[in-house]
């Protein structure tokens, strides 16, 4: 069974540009969530979605964006980049219904670099 | 509300015992346990549920304390393959989000 894919694993953008992120749950999962990996700040919350809802919200900027579609597959968007959002995006599955008592899945992330 | 986890870092020889730690100032609904090695993915160790249920993984076990709280995750007889950074994260009562501690780093030696 193929893990949570992550596409790009590596990308540069430059201050003021915009970025989106793919992730690919494992198949028959239908909870997704993202996770913002930084140094000394572990992993910090972003959104969590079910069925192309989204169920929880974490506390960054309206830049930051979203979106489940119906296959399960999930997008999150970045705009107007500032030089602290570069960091390791993590994307998530659970086969619950939840995250909280399900095991979840992680991608191995992508790897975004704002210069 | 972030959990707190202890000790931040840690170095051990092969064969001892370890103990992290993971705070959280709220009810605890589940506290999740996972070790990521440097450029991969967090992987599953771990998941206790209030109320006892746990699922878990061989050679590795926790403990969690409703009363405090809190959860400990023991390494028992570690392996150089036992290093890597060790996350917890915690759901609390009224809030279904699954927020992550700062991180653990176990570093094994031979």
């Amino acid at each position: 069974k193929a893990g949570v894919t992550q596409t790009p694993r590596y990308l540069i953008k430059t201050r003021g540009q915009q970025v989106t992120l793919s992730c690919s749950p494992i198949s028959g999962h239908r909870s997704v969530s993202w996770y913002q990996q930084t140094p000394g700040q572990g992993l910090q919350f972003l959104f969590e979605y079910f069925s192309e809802t989204q169920r929880n919200k974490g506390n960054f900027p309206g830049r930051f964006s979203g979106r489940q579609f119906s296959n399960s597959r999930s997008e999150m968007n970045v705009s107007t980049l500032e030089l602290g959002d570069s960091a390791l995006y993590l994307c998530a599955s659970s086969p619950g219904q939840d995250f909280i008592g399900n095991t979840i899945y992680f991608g191995e992330g992508s790897w975004l670099t704002v210069v | 509300q972030q959990p707190v986890q202890s000790p931040q870092a840690v170095i051990l020889r092969e064969g001892e015992d370890a103990v992290i730690n993971c705070s959280s100032s709220k009810a605890l609904y589940s506290v999740h346990w996972y070790r990521q090695k440097h450029g991969e993915a967090p992987v599953f160790l771990m998941i206790l549920l209030k109320g006892g249920e746990q699922k878990g993984h061989d050679k590795i076990s926790a403990s969690f304390n409703e009363k405090k709280q809190q959860s400990s995750l023991y390494l028992t007889a570690s392996q150089l393959s036992y290093s890597g950074t060790y996350f917890c994260g915690t759901a609390n009562f009224g809030n279904e989000k699954l927020t992550f501690g700062t991180g653990t780093r176990l570093t094994i030696i031979p």
